[in-house]
């Protein structure tokens, strides 16, 4: 199972939106509806904000979202803050019952 | 509320197998799913496999099949991961984290605090 493709690194400057993508194919982003996101910060377990493709735990601010089209799942972080600058992974179901990850996305608060 | 406390810092040889254990607390253990992910030095994360804390099914990624266990013991609430036959690109922190699934790997919404596993002779 191939890793999901995600961009290496994405930047915006405070206030602004941002958008992640994490493309896979039809046997898992396209196929599921169970795509998670998580936010890691250097030196911490990641933490969960996104599930089921459009989905936020409790406690996970309303500035992070995401949606689904075919084979692309995307985070976007709406008024972006110091504090968003971490890395961050997607993750799908697969065909085979299992999870594959995406590569990872560094974000820079300019 | 809910916790998962993993064990500590291993160091094994090459060819060794190395047994992580996951103490969970805070929620009803057999209602959710516990996965394994991994995440080598400087690397991304890396899906090991997920068992359910209901009836004990497993699915591993097909890269460790033959390679690695996952266990648990619902009296004491706890998962275990064994992983045989260590390399050194086995060298990562090693994650538990609370599946919201019993039927199948979903997401990871509470996350262990890692275990480092360095493999060196």
């Amino acid at each position: 199972q191939s890793a999901l493709t995600q961009p290496a690194s994405v930047s915006g400057s405070p206030g602004q939106s941002i958008t992640i993508s994490c493309t896979g194919t039809s046997s898992d982003v396209g196929g599921y509806h169970f795509v998670s996101w998580y936010q890691q910060h250097p030196g911490k377990a990641p933490k969960l904000i996104i599930y089921d493709v459009t989905s936020r735990p409790s406690g996970v601010s309303n500035r992070f979202s995401g949606s689904k089209s075919g084979n692309t799942a995307s985070l976007t972080i709406s008024g972006l803050q110091a504090e968003d600058e971490a890395d961050y992974y997607c993750a799908s179901f697969t065909t085979s019952r299992t999870q594959v990850f995406g590569g990872g996305t560094k974000v820079t608060v300019l | 509320q809910v916790q998962l406390v993993q064990s500590g810092a291993e160091v094994k040889k090459p060819g060794a197998s190395v047994k992580v254990s996951c103490k969970a607390s805070g929620y009803t253990f057999p209602s959710f799913g516990i996965s394994w992910v991994r995440q080598a030095p400087g690397q991304g994360l890396e899906w090991m496999g997920w068992i359910s804390g209901y009836n004990g099914n497993t699915n591993y990624a097909q890269k460790l099949q033959g390679r690695v266990t996952m266990t648990t013991d619902t009296s004491t609430s706890t998962a275990y991961m064994e992983l045989r036959s260590l390399r050194s690109d086995d060298t990562a922190v090693y994650y538990c984290t609370r599946d919201r699934s019993i039927t199948m790997v979903r997401a990871g919404d509470y996350w262990g605090q890692g275990t480092l596993v360095t493999v060196s002779s």
